[in-house]
């Protein structure tokens, strides 16, 4: 299958770990990107595998893999970080990329 | 700093073709061992992957879109496009460019255009 599959929303109080998850068949071969969407914008590149962030990322987020799940993981989530986070690989041919279903992240 | 920014027809009547261009700045669509992707969002749903070229014109495809999709670039430009034949109401969503960076055990899609709403209706 190449399906990534995300669950819908998750919330987060203020300062907490907020952990988001993405399954796959194909994620027991590749890595994962992640992206982060505000309302209104465009999709905005947070990571990939563990630790791989673009400048301007602030290192609160972070990733892991783990058989066919991988996870985004903010540790102390601020009012900023709420938004609908997608995962992101290829399919089985390695030759397509697929969107997770999104999370949307309600900081409380 | 890269910019990428679609622009095209922000209607298309159904059975129509869907055209759009994304025009790159701050850097030649040439250089570098880049892809040049086209994603769309319908309102309020996630992203769906359309399909990538490199600057030798290769693609790949959206299996689901693959029969109606033709991405094509024009380097002297600076630009890439996206054709989608026969639209449908299901077309209609916001669609963006963007660039990938590929190496095989990673990927990710590092600079997007704003996107722009192309809404199918009569």
């Amino acid at each position: 299958s190449s399906e990534l599959t995300q669950d819908p929303a998750v919330s987060v109080a203020l300062g907490q770990t907020v952990r988001i998850t993405c399954q796959g068949d194909s994620l027991r071969s590749y890595y994962a990107s992640w992206y982060q969407q505000k309302p209104g914008q465009a999709p905005v590149f947070v990571l990939y595998g563990k630790t791989n962030r673009p400048s301007g990322i602030p290192d609160r987020f972070s990733g892991s893999s783990s058989g066919n799940t991988v996870t985004l993981t903010i540790t102390g989530a601020q009012a900023e970080d709420e938004a609908d986070y997608y995962c992101n690989s290829r399919d089985s041919s390695g030759y397509h990329y697929v969107f997770g279903t999104g999370t949307k992240v309600t900081v409380l | 700093q890269v910019q990428l920014q679609e622009s095209g027809p922000g209607l298309v009547k159904p059975s129509q073709t869907l055209s759009l261009t994304c025009t790159v700045s701050g850097g030649s669509i040439s250089s570098g061992n880049y892809y040049w992707s086209w994603i769309r969002q319908p309102a309020g749903k996630g992203l769906e992957w359309i399909g990538r070229l490199d600057t030798s014109g290769s693609t790949n495809y959206n299996p689901s879109l693959k029969s109606r999709v033709t991405i094509s670039i024009d380097t002297s430009k600076n630009q890439f496009s996206l054709r989608l034949s026969s639209v449908t109401a299901a077309d209609t969503a916001v669609y963006f460019c963007a660039r990938v960076v590929d190496k095989w055990n990673y990927f990710y899609f590092d600079y997007w255009g704003q996107g722009t709403l192309v809404t199918v209706s009569s």
